[in-house]
């Protein structure tokens, strides 16, 4: 059974417009949650991540929102720009647990 | 600081054949893993190391072995390799098992087993 799922293997959206990546998870002894972006040919970058006592991180353009009672996260990225091309990965983990990761969904900011 | 480095960057290998890849980091941090993503999959863990002399099974651990005997260096052997262990590989290490350590990734070694 996967424990983080990403149901939007893709996404579309203009320049300038807000993107919004989701995620869920089964799991409630996770306690961190993280979102990794890949470019094609290299490795996954760390981008933000949330503790389970918050329900919100911002940095930047980039905004984590954390539904515990719905184990549900969301990346914000306003405003989104063709560089924000990537592919993102979502990862739990628990106390001092290894990152499970999500499938990933591609996002293409089109110009 | 180069981080983590992984090489080759590509490799083919036949049926039955066996290989190495290898992972070093200059960060000296103690926790290093290995990860394997198939196409249009997130990334299952293999093996991971706590330290200098210290692994231990991931997620998927069959058909690999790991060795940890530097703080720098985490190599991936495959035995006998099978057209199931085509992937791309990455290597990542952290600072700290705790959640809010991120991991920090190699750019993959993609592997093709035929």
């Amino acid at each position: 059974d996967q424990q983080v799922k990403q149901n939007s293997p893709s996404l579309s959206v203009q320049e300038g417009r807000i993107s919004i990546l989701n995620c869920d998870y089964t799991n409630s002894m996770f306690d961190y949650f993280l979102w990794y972006k890949k470019y094609p040919a290299e490795g996954p970058t760390f981008l933000i991540s949330i503790s389970s006592i918050k329900d919100k991180n911002e940095d930047g353009r980039f905004t984590v929102f954390l539904n515990k009672s719905a184990k549900h996260l969301s990346l914000h990225i306003v405003p989104s720009q063709p560089g924000d091309s990537a592919v993102y990965f979502c990862a739990a983990s628990a106390k001092a647990g290894k990152s499970t990761f999500g499938d990933g969904t591609t996002l293409t900011v089109k110009p | 600081n180069a981080g983590v480095t992984q090489t080759p960057k590509f490799h083919i290998l036949k049926i039955g054949q066996s290989m190495t890849l290898q992972c070093t980091q200059d960060m000296n941090h103690n926790y290093m893993y290995w990860y394997r993503q198939d196409p249009g999959m997130g990334l299952k863990l293999i093996y991971y190391s706590v330290g200098a002399g210290i692994t231990d099974k991931g997620e998927v651990p069959n058909g690999y072995n790991v060795s940890r005997s530097t703080t720098e260096d985490f190599p991936l052997r495959l035995e006998l390799a099978a057209p199931s262990q085509t992937s791309v590989y990455f290597c990542a290490s952290s600072y700290s098992t705790a959640g809010n350590s991120p991991l920090h990734f190699g750019n993959g070694t993609r592997l093709t087993v035929t």
